[in-house]
């Protein structure tokens, strides 16, 4: 267990709808990372943020977005779902934004009907 | 660009010692790191290298030559729970900002 949390575990949608993805980081690490897994692409980085703030981004498409919350917490927001967002979204944690080690949740599987 | 390559799969015999190569190209560079993920898992760290050289961690090791754009992974005296998929990465960008960028991963089978 690595001590970062991810909600939901699964979740089934349909194309066209909006769901939210969220993410508890380790206790005191204030660096947050999203990721997406897919078959055919690997692990992708999406995007950072430390203590709130935007930090680097990936390829990030322009229909998803993310935040984080004065309570470190982070929410990633995907809409107008297609078939090839499914995917593993996992979030990683850090101390800090250059830490050399990232701890990973658990993942959230987004099935797109 | 943005390149990294590992193979796709090995397979190797419980007790042995196997070697997960990676090569990349990538437009910047501040550390090699390689991640372990049992399928349907959390990746989970393993190993950093940033200078070149050897870096050893019980019976894993990971070597970089950043001027060949190399880097291998070792694992010793392999055991059926070291099948996994190993996942190398590249650090894009240095100070706060701490872009992973990973190869898709070297599926590796451990056999009896």
């Amino acid at each position: 267990d690595s001590g970062v949390t991810q909600t939901p575990k699964h979740l089934i949608t349909a194309t066209g709808q909006r769901v939210t993805l969220r993410c508890s980081p380790r206790s005191g690490d204030l660096s947050v990372y999203w990721y997406q897994q897919s078959l055919d692409q690997g692990l992708q980085f999406l995007i950072q943020y430390y203590n709130g703030e935007e930090r680097a981004k990936g390829n990030i498409l322009e229909r998803f977005s993310a935040q984080q919350f004065p309570d470190l917490h982070s929410e990633l927001n995907l809409s107008s779902l297609e078939l090839g967002d499914s995917a593993l979204y996992f979030c990683a944690s850090s101390s800090d934004p250059g830490s050399n080690e990232q701890f990973f949740g658990p993942g959230t599987r987004l099935t797109v009907l | 660009g943005q390149n990294i390559d590992q193979p796709t799969e090995m397979t190797a015999t419980e007790g042995a010692i196997v070697q997960i190569n990676c090569t990349y190209q990538t437009s910047g560079f501040n550390g090699l790191f390689w991640y372990q993920q049992h399928a349907g898992e959390a990746p989970t760290f393993l190993s950093y290298n940033v200078l070149d050289g050897l870096e050893e961690k019980g019976r894993f090791s990971s070597f970089l030559s950043r001027s060949k754009g190399y880097s291998y992974l070792l694992l010793k005296e392999l055991q059926m729970k070291d099948s996994a998929s190993y996942l190398c990465a590249v650090r894009d960008g240095g100070g706060a900002t701490n872009k992973l960028i990973f190869g898709t991963g070297t599926l590796l089978a451990v056999q009896p």
